[in-house]
């Protein structure tokens, strides 16, 4: 149980393109979702928390604008990387939070911007 | 706020020996505490958690890890390392009671496995 899914696990594309990853909890509900960014050998840092049915709540530096968040339903929330240029290359990870409050990941999505 | 440190960035352990993987908190309650696993490129597995009760928690795979408030530490462990054990570990903080139950993560101890 407690399953989290990402698609895609990677993507490239050229720069000043949109990119959008799903995150989906496959036999939980979760109504709050995370979205993480890790650099290479760093620690996860948070970027925004979303709450079905209501705006995202972004960490102080993220941009909103540029990192688009709806969390649809109780199993799917989205990220949209509007714009996306290289600088913006990293491994993204939500995770869902079910309801004894443990979060649980999923496997990650590589983003590469030419 | 909450904060996490791992003092040990890389550990290497060899097959059979025991682990012990360090992690200090600072939070002013009782925090909800986690220890996560990531296989490169990969996403991160819960290994185990501590809300309240029993001090020594155990998870999957072998570990364990025992919450010691007068060190705000919470420490995991592991009699025999297998070599699949090499990995990145995080150590995580949660608060209580802020709804959103933000985590705060560790910076990672890398755990290396010599034959």
């Amino acid at each position: 149980g407690a399953v989290v899914s990402q698609h895609p696990s990677w993507v490239i594309c050229k720069s000043g393109t949109s990119v959008k990853i799903e995150c989906r909890s496959l036999d939980f509900q979760a109504t709050t979702m995370f979205w993480y960014r890790q650099f290479p050998k760093q620690s996860l840092m948070l970027m925004a928390t979303s709450n079905e049915g209501s705006k995202a709540t972004y960490e102080q530096g993220v941009e909103k604008d540029k990192f688009l968040i709806n969390h649809a339903s109780l199993t799917l929330s989205t990220l949209t990387v509007t714009s996306a240029h290289p600088e913006d290359s990293s491994f993204y990870i939500c995770s869902a939070r079910e309801v004894t409050d443990t979060q649980y990941f999923g496997p990650g999505t590589r983003l590469t911007v030419l | 706020a909450q904060s996490v440190t791992q003092p040990d960035i890389h550990i290497t352990v060899s097959e059979g020996a025991s682990l012990e993987l360090r992690c200090n908190y600072s939070y002013g309650a009782t925090p909800y505490l986690f220890w996560y696993v990531q296989s490169p490129g990969q996403g991160l597995q819960l290994l185990l958690k501590y809300f309240s009760g029993d001090t020594l928690v155990q998870g999957i795979k072998g570990f364990e890890a025992e919450f010691k408030r007068s060190q705000s530490s919470f420490n995991l462990r592991k009699p025999s390392v297998h070599w699949s054990d090499a990995a990145e570990y995080f150590c995580a903080v949660g608060a209580r009671g802020t709804g959103f139950q933000k985590l705060v993560f560790g910076t990672g101890t890398r755990l290396l496995v010599s034959p």
